[in-house]
């Protein structure tokens, strides 16, 4: 079964901390996502990769930066946080599927700044 | 950029009756479109997703595309407490780079027992 682990579930900082998001897929996929949601927005997509060393910049890229490590590995970095970026962050991933392509999600991580 | 709406942004229905979702989008070139769900503390989870016009039925889940009217819409038959959730509806373009969605803000179902 289709696995994404996200770490830390919940993180407190403050304004200007330096905070990294945590990804892993044991899917075997190429493609990984970072989205954050908010009420009223749905899900934004902020940086994706199609497989390691590799970066595309998605819809609200702003004061987030990502790197992939590894084709499991996705890490999201919020240099100088702001209270802005208080939200609730997704990865998933993703292969192609024949006609589409279904993205698997991790169960999130709750980012407060304060 | 693809734009995609649902309505209603909540929808309250007691058990047993049929449950009605809607989504339009902006992009006749789109794709495939999702039908994700999302329960509270947890990640979005597929649920169906079409790609030709006309429609599709999944077990208690039937979802309608209409391309010419940039439409889909998702009907639970016998709505269970357990559907109560956010239901997020997701776009895709033709030729899109690496996959990407494009989600709307979602519908939040309550089943009433």
């Amino acid at each position: 079964e289709a696995a994404v682990t996200q770490s830390p579930r919940n993180k407190v900082t403050v304004t200007g901390g330096n905070v990294t998001l945590s990804c892993r897929q044991t899917n075997s996929h190429n493609y990984m996502y970072w989205y954050r949601q908010d009420t009223g927005h749905g899900l934004r997509l902020i940086h994706y990769s199609y497989g390691a060393g590799n970066l595309q910049i998605g819809d609200v890229p702003d004061g987030y930066k990502a790197t992939r490590t590894t084709q499991e590995d996705f890490f999201l970095l919020l240099e100088l946080a702001s209270p802005s970026q208080t939200s609730l962050y997704f990865c998933a991933s993703s292969d192609w599927g024949g006609s589409s392509y279904e993205q698997y999600f991790g169960p999130g991580t709750r980012l407060t700044v304060l | 950029q693809e734009k995609v709406q649902q309505s209603p942004e909540s929808l309250i229905v007691p058990e047993g009756a049929m449950s009605s979702l809607n989504c339009t989008f902006s992009n006749s070139a789109s794709q495939s479109i999702w039908w994700y769900q999302q329960h509270p503390g947890k990640g979005p989870e597929a649920l169906i997703s079409i790609f030709s016009n006309g429609n599709k039925k999944e077990g208690r889940l039937t979802v309608y595309l209409n391309r010419a009217s940039l439409h889909v819409s998702l009907h639970i038959r016998d709505s269970q407490p357990s559907d109560s959730a956010v239901y997020l509806c997701a776009v895709s373009h033709r030729g899109s780079a690496l996959g990407r969605l494009h989600f709307g803000a979602g519908t939040q179902l309550i089943v009433i027992p």
